[in-house]
């Protein structure tokens, strides 16, 4: 079995912070990683993908992500924050021996960065 | 940029309903998705199909019917409506295996 834990619920900062959202995942063999967003009353965006190579991966809206191997993590970064950054965002994983049968999501971590 | 059309937005039907959710894609994707997102539990995947004809169970599929019948169009189907199901229901389309999925605007769903 396969699943991903946020373990942060809600994570509120200042603007011109520096954003870090916690990701681990459970899975017997390599994993391919993502991060989507949902703004408020819309629908999941894709942020960015680890498939293999770099373990740093830079996306959309000047997000980062690291993947490690060692702690089973993918954690995502942004710095400095933006008010517009307030969103719910979604690990997600995608394993090798689900051949295209769909992600599983987090739970999400909902952003607010206050002005 | 990549289209999933969610139709309708909002739907409200009564407990034993039958309720039909479509979704259209115009991205010439052979993978759909069908997923419920519910405080608490994220996203779930219902069913997902790999082309037309195509139909795979999901995580949570009780209660859920879907079909595919064409590369463009994917429905799932509530034939007995219940208020567990009451939720936001998202399609998503992608090209594949690691590949990025591609979401509608989802479809709200009260089951009374």
């Amino acid at each position: 079995a396969q699943s991903v834990d946020q373990p942060d619920a809600h994570v509120t900062l200042s603007e011109g912070a520096s954003l870090e959202l916690r990701c681990s995942y459970s899975y017997s063999a390599a994993p391919y990683l993502f991060w989507y967003v949902q703004y408020p009353g819309q629908s999941l965006q894709f942020l960015l993908k680890y498939i293999t190579g770099d373990t740093v991966v830079k996306g959309t809206k000047g997000f980062e992500a690291e993947f490690r191997k060692s702690n089973s993590s993918f954690n995502l970064k942004k710095s400095p924050a933006h008010w517009s950054d307030s969103a719910k965002y979604f690990c997600a994983l995608e394993g090798l021996g689900n051949y295209a049968q769909g992600l599983t999501f987090g739970l999400g971590t909902r952003v607010s960065v206050f002005p | 940029e990549a289209a999933v059309t969610q139709s309708p937005r909002n739907k409200v039907t009564v407990t034993g309903g039958n309720v039909t959710l479509s979704c259209r894609q115009t991205n010439s994707h052979n993978y759909m998705y069908w997923y419920r997102q519910d405080t608490g539990h994220g996203l779930r995947l219902i069913h997902y199909s790999y082309g037309a004809g195509n139909l795979q169970i999901g995580d949570v599929p009780d209660g859920y019917k879907a079909t595919r019948t064409t590369q463009e169009d994917f429905f799932l189907l509530l034939e007995l409506a219940s208020p567990s199901q009451t939720s936001l229901y998202f399609c998503a389309s992608s090209e594949g295996f690691q590949n990025t999925l591609y979401f509608g605007a989802g479809t709200r769903l009260s089951v009374l």
